[in-house]
């Protein structure tokens, strides 16, 4: 079974610039989690989707940040201006049925 | 808000040395408890999950979890660690009235060889 795919693994911006992460899920997994993980931390829910539709945005810097997953499937996350404190791993997850989640590789960015 | 505490940061451990890290949480209610583990250039992985039933958890690679509802705890437990246990454990719960998963801040155990 295919796991979490996430792209790309690593990327570089300056601040104030903008940036995209890409998410597949696991294939009929109807939930999808995004999460930060800063430096000497653990994961931060972003974000969770069931299907198409946001269940838990409520730790989501909406003034910057957005995910959407038009189709209920594969999932984008911006950042629209990135700052320094931005830099971390974006980590995407998937489940079926609630839990346990299932973790993809991960985005490391880091905000010059 | 539920939160969760890993105490011990970092863990340095010999070769066939008992393990136990502590996790703690907040939360009054009913609860699932994970931990996960992500090795060294890995991603996260499931080490074992508590739902409800005994509270004594077996998961993969030898190791074992128990809840303890009355310590709001759920430590990690091994009697023997190998040097591939080098890793990075995350204790994680999820109450069972919401449908966040928050975790712990992480514990990085070195097994030297």
């Amino acid at each position: 079974e295919a796991g979490v795919a996430q792209s790309p693994r690593y990327k570089i911006i300056e601040k104030r610039q903008s940036v995209a992460f890409w998410c597949n899920p696991i294939s009929g997994h109807a939930t999808l989690y995004w999460y930060q993980q800063i430096l000497g931390q653990g994961p931060k829910l972003l974000i969770q989707f069931q299907n198409n539709g946001v269940v838990d945005d409520s730790q989501l810097p909406k003034d910057r940040f957005s995910a959407e997953r038009l189709k209920g499937v594969d999932s984008t996350l911006k950042i629209q201006p990135a700052k320094l404190e931005d830099s971390a791993v974006y980590l995407c997850a998937s489940s079926a049925h609630g839990l346990p989640q299932f973790f993809g590789p991960g985005t490391r960015l880091t905000v010059l | 808000a539920q939160s969760v505490s890993q105490h011990n940061h970092h863990v340095i451990l010999s070769e066939a040395a008992s393990l136990e890290l502590g996790c703690n949480y907040s939360y009054g209610g009913t609860v699932n408890l994970f931990w996960y583990v992500q090795y060294p250039g890995q991603h996260l992985q499931l080490l074992l999950k508590y739902f409800s039933g005994d509270p004594l958890v077996k998961g993969i690679k030898g190791f074992e979890a128990e809840f303890i509802k009355s310590k709001f705890s759920f430590n990690l437990r091994k009697p023997s660690v190998q040097w591939s246990d080098t890793a990075e454990y995350f204790c994680a719960v999820k109450a069972n009235a919401g449908n966040m998963l928050t975790f712990g801040g992480g514990t990085r155990l070195m097994v030297k060889p």
